[in-house]
């Protein structure tokens, strides 16, 4: 079985400061996404990153798998209280299939 | 835009009714997805399905089933409601490995 590992599970940060939030797994996957969800919503889709040691920047957003495409990380540069929410990785399973695993998330808080 | 659309928001029932939730989708995705999601847990994925009439179980399919009759629809049945059904349940749709969630049910079993 395929599992994918979120941390941290919680973080409460103030406005400006600086996170890196990790998502590993010893399974390869083929793809790794990123979601946001807020509260009383469903998950939308952030970035998917597909070759092992990509990055991908989106505004304050960096995101980047692993060499090995076992992990993948994002970080947030000057946080404000609207990036507030749920993140979520999720694997792609193995190549043409469509099945997504889903990290635990990590609830993320940003205090003005 | 892609939208997903689920019939309810919020709903509560009583222990061993029939559930009918539903899921519509607009962007002719052949693959469609329910989860439920529970704090703590994730996304669990309870039975997708790649095309008309053909489904496949997930993870924790026990107690659930599925419909699609129309590639746009994709229903979740719960035959006998039960407390640990409790949760919130989400629809995705797919063509690729990137998926376009519902705002979700809210589903309280009595």
């Amino acid at each position: 079985t395929q599992l994918l590992e979120q941390s941290p599970q919680f973080l409460s940060i103030q406005e400006g400061e600086n996170l890196t939030v990790y998502c590993n797994s010893s399974s390869v996957f083929s793809s790794l996404q990123w979601y946001r969800q807020e509260p009383g919503e469903g998950p939308v889709l952030l970035v998917t990153v597909v070759t092992g040691g990509e990055v991908k920047k989106l505004k304050r957003l960096t995101f980047q798998f692993g060499d090995a495409r076992k992990d993948s990380s994002l970080h947030i540069t000057a946080a404000q209280p609207g990036d507030t929410g749920l993140y979520l990785c999720a694997g792609g399973t193995r190549f043409g299939a469509q099945k997504l695993v889903f990290g635990q998330g990590t609830r993320l808080t940003i205090n003005p | 835009d892609v939208k997903v659309t689920q019939s309810s928001r919020y709903l509560v029932k009583r222990t061993g009714e029939k559930v009918f939730l539903e899921c519509v989708q607009d962007m002719d995705h052949e693959n469609m997805f329910w989860y439920r999601q529970d704090p703590g847990l994730g996304l669990r994925l309870i039975y997708f399905s790649y095309d008309v009439k053909m489904k496949e179980k997930g993870d924790i399919p026990e107690g659930y089933s599925v419909s699609r009759e129309k590639k746009e629809r994709f229903s979740l049945i719960l035959e006998s409601a039960s407390t640990n059904q409790t949760s919130m349940y989400l629809c995705a749709s797919s063509w690729s490995q990137e998926q376009y969630f519902g705002p979700g049910t809210r589903l309280t079993v009595t």
